[in-house]
C-alpha cells in the first residue's frame, strides 16, 4: 500500500521567515509527486514532481524531489501571513490509467505577523 | 472556466437519510475523482472514473456508498443510510489525462445527525 508521511505536522514562524516542509513516501511504481495547498476549502495545486533533483519554482516557493531517497522538500522564503493554510504531498502511481493518489496529513503552516 | 462545481455546499441529515452529492466536473477532463476529508484520516480517495466508467472503487467504505457518473458531464455520490461516521467535507476533482494534475472542487461539508 502507497504511503506519505508529512513532518511537521504543525509549523508557527514569522513573517520573512523561510520554512522547509518534508514529505516521505513509498509507491510501488512511482509516477509523480505532488504538492498542494489547501486553506479553508479545497487544495489548489502547487506543483507536480516527477524527475530527481531537479527544482520547480513558483515565486516564493520551490520544491525538488529525491528518487532515491523517497522524499520531497517544498521550501517557502520570505514568509506572508497568506501562507498560512495546510499544505499536502500526495504521490501518484505509475501503471496505466491508475491516478490514484495517496495524500499525507498535511502540515499546518501559520505565520504570525 | 468555472470550475469544479459541487453541490450541495453544505449539508445535515439525520442518520437513516439517503444523501446525494452532486459534482460537474472541468469541461474535457476525462478523469473524475471522489474523495472524502477528515481530521483523523486525512484526504481518502473513495472512487474514480475514466470516461465515465468506474476504475478503482478500493475506497469506498461500504455497501452503504455508491457513486455514478452517467455522462461526462455529471456525477452522483450517494450514502445510503447515512451514519454519524459519515460526517466529513466530500471533494469531487477532475483531471485531464495523464501528467497534469487533479482540480478539486469546493467541497461538500457533510453533517449527519
Amino acid at each position: 500500500e502507497d504511503k506519505v508521511v508529512q513532518s511537521p505536522l504543525s509549523l508557527v514562524v514569522h513573517e520573512g521567515d523561510t520554512v522547509t516542509l518534508n514529505c516521505s513516501y513509498e509507491v510501488t511504481n512511482f509516477r509523480s509527486l505532488l504538492w498542494y495547498k489547501q486553506e479553508k476549502k479545497a487544495p489548489t495545486f502547487l506543483f507536480m514532481l516527477t524527475s530527481s533533483g531537479i527544482e520547480k519554482k513558483s515565486g516564493r516557493l520551490s520544491s525538488i524531489l529525491d528518487k532515491k531517497e523517497l522524499f520531497s522538500i517544498l521550501n517557502i522564503t520570505a514568509t506572508q501571513t497568506g501562507d498560512s493554510a495546510v499544505y499536502l504531498c500526495a504521490v501518484e502511481p505509475r501503471g496505466g490509467s491508475n491516478y490514484k493518489l495517496t495524500f499525507g496529513k498535511g502540515t499546518l503552516l501559520t505565520v504570525n505577523p | 472556466d468555472a470550475g469544479v462545481i459541487q453541490s450541495p455546499r453544505h449539508e445535515v441529515t439525520e442518520m437513516g437519510q439517503e444523501v446525494t452529492l452532486r459534482c460537474k466536473p472541468i469541461s474535457g477532463h476525462d478523469y473524475l475523482f471522489w474523495y472524502r476529508q477528515t481530521m483523523m484520516r486525512g484526504l481518502e480517495l473513495l472512487i474514480y472514473f475514466n470516461n465515465n466508467v468506474p476504475i478503482d472503487d478500493s475506497g469506498m467504505p461500504e455497501d452503504r456508498f455508491s457513486a455514478k457518473m452517467p455522462n461526462a458531464s455529471f456525477s452522483t455520490l450517494k450514502i445510503q443510510p447515512s451514519e454519524p461516521r459519515d460526517s466529513a467535507v466530500y471533494f469531487c476533482a477532475s483531471k485531464e489525462g495523464a501528467g497534469n494534475e487533479q482540480f478539486f472542487g469546493p467541497g461538500t461539508r457533510l453533517t449527519v445527525l
